[in-house]
């Protein structure tokens, strides 16, 4: 079964508007942590934001924030005003502490900044 | 930069023969991974070491194998490679093993198999 889904293969976001990435989970693990990474064009792979099972809070690093449902078991990024720059694959991933013990990523959303 | 350096950058190399790639984590960091990502495959977590001792098997072949050595690098080694093997390698490391420590990724590998 797949553990992560992002079920927008590929989204379009007008130059300075706000985009919602999608991201839902699958685990019995009670502790885990969730993970965002941005790969553009040229193939690096960036971390982006952190989550963790217990944090109370939403994440939140700059532009980018994760809106954590944990009932719903989605872990959705957000990025406010976005910039041609941000154009790139998005991939969601989540670590589990106790059952996985390894980083299981999701299938990529592929995100197109227009100017 | 994450910290992370991977070597070589690209590699071309034919079917049937043996490569090894080069990881050194970010300064501090015990924890090394390997994964391989194409595109009808997506990224793959392949196997991870921490402080030199293997912590973790993914989905990597018997023909591949890896270490990590005392001042922490880490090598992937590719053997009998085959069509099918051509991917970015990435090499990630962190601080420790645990959910709560993000990855940090090398540039990584791009390998062809012809």
């Amino acid at each position: 079964a797949q553990k992560i889904t992002q079920t927008q293969p590929g989204m379009f976001v007008q130059e300075k508007e706000a985009v919602t990435l999608d991201c839902t989970y699958d685990t019995s693990d009670p502790s885990y942590g969730l993970f965002w990474y941005k790969q553009p064009s040229s193939g690096e792979m960036i971390f982006l934001i952190y989550q963790g099972s217990y944090d109370q809070q939403n994440a939140t690093e700059g532009r980018y924030s994760l809106n954590f449902q944990k009932a719903r078991k989605s872990a959705n990024l957000v990025i406010s005003a976005s910039q041609l720059g941000d154009s790139a694959m998005y991939f969601c991933a989540m670590r589990e502490d106790n059952y996985g013990q390894n980083f299981v990523f999701g299938p990529g959303t592929r995100l197109s900044v227009l100017p | 930069d994450s910290g992370v350096t991977q070597t070589p950058k690209h590699l071309i190399t034919a079917t049937g023969q043996r490569v090894t790639l080069r990881c050194s984590p970010r300064s501090g960091d015990l924890s090394v991974y390997w994964y391989q990502q194409s595109l009808d495959q997506g990224l793959q977590f392949l196997i991870q070491y921490y402080n030199g001792e293997e912590r973790a098997k993914g989905n990597i072949l018997e023909r591949f194998s890896a270490q990590q050595f005392p001042d922490l690098h880490s090598e992937l080694n590719l053997s009998s490679l085959e069509l099918g093997d051509s991917a970015l390698y990435f090499c990630a490391s962190s601080f420790r093993t645990g959910s709560s420590y993000e990855q940090y990724f090398g540039p990584g590998t791009r390998l062809t198999v012809t």
